[in-house]
């Protein structure tokens, strides 16, 4: 299958600093990737959908200018955290499509991220 | 929330026994997918049914899907230790590029 990497695995940064998280499709044109958050135990929750050269769609309840969201190329997107606090601590995972309909998405390893 | 739901949120069994997970969700679908979670890893994509499908299969998977009821189920048989992970559905909707997961299930596999 596709491949999608996500990079860092694991992050730790300090109270009010600034994480980016990439996303990228090796091996296939992403039209759209999908940013996700994890709680402990818990399912995954849609946060965004990023469609490559336009504005990404926020699910409710997700602060769009907390996540920053660019999905500049066909292989990248980025997720930036702002002015992190620890209750964004989580794990984040994105997802990629071959197309604008997701059918099998294909998902990168995920980012542990831990805010002291 | 549009999230389904699964059921067991936690199974244990031996080697060898099946293992059956059930999904509910709530809206109208395109198609239906199973994706299992090692501990802190990504989403590893299993099998898709589509709406018109009843039934699919894939080695030790089998999938059926019930659209009357809105539920799914997932069938691991002769299960392996290393089958251990969790496992959850997610569907795509009509007219929507999203994958809404359901809650998921913890399967634990003993030796």
């Amino acid at each position: 299958g596709a491949v999608v990497s996500q990079h860092p695995s694991r992050v730790i940064c300090k109270s009010g600093t600034s994480v980016k998280i990439e996303c990228r499709s090796l091996d296939f044109q992403a039209t759209t990737m999908f940013w996700y958050r994890q709680f402990p135990k818990k399912s995954l929750m849609l946060m965004a959908t990023s469609n490559e050269g336009s504005k990404a769609t926020y699910e409710q309840g997700v602060e769009k200018d907390k996540f920053l969201i660019n999905h500049a190329s066909l292989t990248l997107s980025t997720l930036t955290v702002t002015s992190a606090h620890p209750e964004d601590s989580s794990f984040y995972i994105c997802s990629a499509s071959l197309g604008r309909r997701v059918t099998e998405a294909f998902f990168g390893q995920g980012t542990r991220l831990t805010v002291v | 929330s549009q999230q389904g739901e699964e059921d067991p949120q936690a199974l244990s069994i031996q080697e060898g026994e099946n293992a059956t997970m059930n999904c509910s969700y709530k809206t109208s679908i395109n198609n239906l997918q199973w994706y299992r979670q090692n501990s802190g890893r990504g989403l590893v994509h299993l099998i898709l049914i589509r709406s018109n499908e009843r039934e699919k299969h894939s080695g030790r998977l089998r999938v059926t899907l019930d659209t009357s009821k809105k539920s799914s189920s997932l069938l691991i048989t002769a299960s392996r230790a290393a089958d251990t992970a969790s496992y959850f559905c997610a569907t795509e909707s009509y007219n929507t590029d999203k994958l809404i997961f359901g809650t998921g299930t913890r399967l634990q596999v003993f030796p």
